[in-house]
C-alpha cells in the first residue's frame, strides 16, 4: 500500500458545522495535496502544502483551510459546511513537489 | 472550459475486447500526463504515465498528441479485473504541483 493514511474514513455532519480531516503522509514525503471528489466527478485540487507552507490553492473558498505539521502530516478544515461539501476528500503525498503523488483511501464526508 | 475533458462513458465491453479512451486538455502549459485507475469507493491509483513517443505497459498503450492536446489509452484483451473508472490527468509546467483530473470514464468488462 501507499502508506498515506487518512482519518476518519467516514463522517456525517450537518449544515453550518465545522470539520477537520487528517492525513499522515508517506514516510519521508514533505508535500501534501488535498482534493475534493464529488460523486461522478474527478478529484478537484483544493490546496497543497510543502514543508509547512501553503504552496498553491485551487478554486475553493476561504472556509477551506489547512495546516501541515513538522512531521509533514496535514489537516483540512472546512467551516460553515454546505450540502455541496458532501464528497470524498483525498489526500496525496509526494517525496518532493515535482514527484508522483500517492493517494490515501480518502474520507467520505456527508452533509445532512 | 474544463482543464481536462473526457467521455464519461459508461463503456460496457465483453471480455477480450479492445477498448479506447480519449481525453483532451485545454492548457498548453501542461507538462506531464497520466492515466489513473479508480475502483469503486477507492482512491485513484497511477496506471501509467503518458509520453510523447507513446508507451506501452502490457495490454495498455498510452498516446499523447501535444499539437492536438489529446491523450488516449488503449486496453487490449480486456479482463474482468479491468472494470474501473479511468481518469485522465495532467500536470502544468508552472505553479503548484497539483494534478488536474478529468471526470473519468467508467469501464465495465462483461463475462
Amino acid at each position: 500500500e501507499t502508506g498515506v493514511t487518512q482519518s476518519p474514513t467516514h463522517l456525517i455532519k450537518t449544515r453550518g458545522q465545522q470539520v477537520t480531516l487528517r492525513c499522515s503522509s508517506q514516510s519521508g514525503h514533505n508535500t501534501v495535496s488535498w482534493y475534493q471528489q464529488a460523486l461522478g466527478q474527478g478529484p478537484q485540487f483544493i490546496f497543497q502544502y510543502y514543508r509547512e507552507e501553503e504552496n498553491g490553492r485551487g478554486n475553493f473558498p476561504p472556509r477551506f483551510s489547512g495546516l501541515q505539521f513538522p512531521n509533514y502530516s496535514s489537516e483540512l478544515n472546512v467551516n460553515a459546511l454546505e450540502l455541496d461539501d458532501s464528497a470524498l476528500y483525498l489526500c496525496a503525498s509526494s517525496l518532493e513537489q515535482d514527484q508522483p503523488q500517492h493517494f490515501g483511501d480518502g474520507t467520505r464526508l456527508s452533509i445532512l | 472550459r474544463k482543464e481536462v475533458e473526457q467521455d464519461p462513458g459508461p463503456f460496457n465491453v465483453p471480455e477480450g475486447a479492445t477498448v479506447a479512451f480519449n481525453c483532451t486538455y485545454s492548457n498548453s502549459a501542461s507538462q506531464s500526463f497520466f492515466w489513473y485507475r479508480q475502483d469503486c469507493r477507492k482512491e485513484p491509483k497511477l496506471l501509467m504515465s503518458v509520453y510523447s513517443s507513446g508507451n506501452e505497459d502490457g495490454r495498455f498503450t498510452a498516446q499523447l498528441n501535444r499539437a492536438s492536446q489529446y491523450i488516449s489509452l488503449l486496453i487490449r484483451d480486456s479482463k474482468l479485473s479491468d472494470s474501473a473508472t479511468y481518469l485522465c490527468v495532467v500536470k502544468r509546467r508552472t505553479g503548484a504541483n497539483n494534478l488536474f483530473f478529468g471526470t473519468g470514464t467508467r469501464l465495465t468488462v462483461i463475462p
